[in-house]
């Protein structure tokens, strides 16, 4: 598959596991981004890369962790998560911050019993 | 604060109809507005977008209204077919920043043959 890839598409995890979710870009961009999509709200911004530094962190809780080892690796690391974190987990990647299209991913699909 | 509102949450209509759908937003910063579409298990996908200095633009048959004035914008889509059921969500960011995007709720478009 091209484009942006995300793993896995769906994962179950009790509040006390720890479990990573991970990003590849095919598309040779230097920008990265988590976004967050629950139901019935709008996606929202969690993190953002830019040439592997995080340039933002939208007031997200630290049982969240993002990592960016390389441009074109993105990692969401999770852990004592609360059922309320239950979403789809986007990853997306474009050229450069300013870019005007973001490249999404098919999501991950979270669920914390 | 919700700075995107998007209307109506869900809209059904038959084969070549035209939806349309509506968003308004509050932080007159904003001059890039996108229109993204997303199909079930799929990541959102870039549709069509527009910046502040146009009334309106076309892509096939997916055209975008834009009022600054009034601080709103919406997608009307011509000739409406099946293949057009997806979800649309309208978003806005700040100068270059079109992939740090503030999105819309989202309108799940239903198109009944």
């Amino acid at each position: 598959e091209t484009g942006v890839t995300q793993t896995p598409r769906h994962l179950v995890m009790g509040m006390t596991n720890k479990k990573s979710l991970k990003c590849e870009q095919h598309l040779g961009h230097n920008a990265m981004y988590w976004y967050k999509q629950s139901a019935k709200k709008p996606l929202e911004l969690m993190f953002v890369y830019s040439l592997e530094e995080r340039v933002e962190n939208n007031s997200v809780p630290s049982r969240f962790s993002p990592e960016c080892p390389n441009s074109s690796h993105l990692f969401l690391h999770l852990h004592t998560l609360q059922p309320e974190d239950s979403a789809l987990y986007l990853c997306a990647s474009s050229q450069g911050q300013g870019a005007e299209e973001a490249f999404f991913g098919q999501g991950t699909r979270l669920t914390v019993v | 604060q919700q700075q995107v509102k998007q209307s109506p949450q869900s809209l059904i209509v038959q084969k070549g109809g035209i939806p349309i759908i509506n968003c308004a937003y509050e932080n007159t910063a904003f001059d890039y507005f996108p229109w993204y579409q997303q199909f079930p298990g799929k990541g959102p996908a870039l549709l069509i977008a527009i910046r502040p200095d146009v009334s309106e633009k076309k892509e096939g048959r997916f055209t975008i209204s834009f009022n600054k004035s009034a601080k709103q914008f919406s997608l009307h889509i011509m000739d409406s077919q099946p293949g057009d059921s997806a979800t649309y969500f309208c978003a806005a960011s700040i100068g270059t920043s079109g992939s740090r995007l503030t999105f819309g709720e989202g309108t799940q478009l239903t198109v009944n043959p």
